[in-house]
């Protein structure tokens, strides 16, 4: 059973950075697409993009290129989603999924509150 | 990009009904229509894909249908289990995936 675990609540100042995980298990981490997903009750769920672990290239929905970054640690199964700058508007809760076997994203993270107040 | 509509914007309906949920595309994304179920502070679950496919494990009351630019969801007999946030995902369009606006169901 795939299973992905992401990293605990944070809350950060407008301007901070952060850096956020998302560990795989139960399958290979390098065969399928991450992708991650935004939520916020204005917006609703959000595409942010993807990265691919096997090779590392990232695919970003435009409204987030250049304001997010996702990298991964292929010795760690880890994936990650960073922030260099925070904005109040980065208040969110942010999901890791995979694309599964079938072509779709079927396994989710349980999901990393974010906040982001002065 | 496209945009995702979804109608109604909630539901209320008894144990045992018929409930049926319509999300349209602002362009043809042929049958790349997912569905998803989402609890209250809990991730989305893959219900449907490719428009009409059931994931496995999900229960056979859960139906959908549609191509191009109109698709519907469909649950043949609500039960308890069923309340939550339905979303409609075009994923036609690689990277610039899109949810509708979510359908909350209440038993």
């Amino acid at each position: 059973e795939v299973q992905l675990v992401q990293s605990g609540a944070e809350v950060k100042e407008p301007g901070e950075s952060l850096k956020i995980s998302c560990k795989v298990s139960g399958d290979s981490f390098t065969k399928y697409w991450i992708a991650w997903v935004r939520q916020t009750p204005g917006k609703g769920l959000e595409w942010m993009g993807f990265i691919f672990p096997a090779d590392s290239e990232t695919k970003y929905n435009p409204p987030f290129r250049g304001r997010v970054t996702f990298s991964v640690d292929g010795s760690d199964s880890t994936a990650y989603l960073q922030w260099s700058t925070l904005q109040m508007s980065d208040t969110a809760v942010y999901f890791c999924t995979r694309r599964g076997p079938n072509g779709w994203y079927g396994d989710w993270g349980q999901g990393t509150l974010i906040t982001v107040s002065s | 990009d496209i945009q995702m509509t979804q109608s109604p914007s909630s539901v209320s309906a008894s144990i045992g009904d018929r409930v049926t949920i319509s999300c349209r595309a602002s362009q043809d994304v042929g049958i790349w229509v997912a569905w998803y179920q989402q609890k209250p502070g809990k991730a989305p679950t893959l219900l449907i894909y490719a428009g009409s496919t059931l994931q496995s494990g999900v229960p056979s009351r859960f139906s959908g249908s549609g191509s191009g630019t109109e698709f519907t969801l469909t649950v043949s007999s609500l039960q308890p289990e069923d309340l939550g946030t339905y979303y409609c995902l075009q994923a036609n369009t690689f990277p610039r995936f899109s949810f509708g606006p979510g359908t909350k169901v209440d038993i």
